[in-house]
């Protein structure tokens, strides 16, 4: 079975700066997709970023990036130039590529709080 | 741009009672699953639905637990009894292929007496 480890349960970074929030999973198969998703204290689950493990390239979104390493099956977040909007609680998210389990697998989750 | 919207906001139940949450997911999405999230916990997967049947369920969902596309347009999560262990947060969430990132609503918090 997949599984997905955050190892940071909270995180703190001062208005401005970079912040890189770590997530590693298991998996046995060779495609797949991994989110990062962003819950504010509203709630509401937001898709942050998208990786295609068939993809090399790191995927990015603005001041969000991503340092996917296949081979240590590593994922982490980078977000740069810190918001206070972007407090929230991340949550690390694996999904297998096609066949019937489309369901997502999420990390326990990091905290993150932004100092002004 | 779409979104996913859930009702009520929030639910309270006294046990034993049943209770049914509702979705209505992206209006050209084929794809729609349940999550909960336990307070403090981490989101938890409970049912993918595809072609007006279940497509994966997870082992909370057990027999207390059913979902229903009544119509074109609402997905829904019913707990035919329920316990003081289903207090959660459920997330409605759905897609427009099985690959296509999931898009979710606000949540339903449901708080059982």
């Amino acid at each position: 079975a997949q599984t997905v480890t955050q190892s940071q349960p909270e995180m703190s970074v001062q208005e401005a700066e970079t912040v890189t929030l770590s997530c590693t999973y298991d998996t046995s198969e060779s495609d797949y997709y991994l989110f990062w998703y962003k819950q504010p204290p509203s709630r509401q689950m937001i898709l942050v970023i998208r990786q295609e493990a068939y993809k090399q390239q790191n995927a990015t979104e603005n001041r969000f990036s991503v340092n996917f390493q296949k081979a240590a099956k590593s994922f982490s977040l980078k977000i740069s130039d810190s918001q206070l909007g972007d407090a929230a609680m991340y949550f690390c998210a694996y999904r297998n590529y096609g066949g019937s389990q489309g369901n997502l697998i999420f990390g326990k989750g990091t905290k993150l709080s932004v100092k002004p | 741009e779409p979104e996913v919207t859930q009702t009520p906001s929030h639910q309270v139940t006294q046990m034993g009672q049943e209770v049914i949450l509702r979705c209505v997911p992206i209006s050209n999405h084929l794809y729609f699953y349940w999550y909960r999230q336990i307070l403090g916990q981490k989101v938890e997967f409970l049912v993918s639905f595809y072609n007006n049947e279940i497509s994966e369920k997870s082992e909370i969902f057990d027999d207390q637990f059913s979902v229903e596309r009544p119509d074109g347009s609402n997905f829904t999560l019913k707990i035919r009894s329920t316990k003081l262990e289903d207090s959660a947060m459920y997330f409605c969430a759905s897609s427009g292929t099985m690959n296509q990132p999931q898009h979710f609503g606000d949540g339903t918090r449901l708080s059982i007496l």
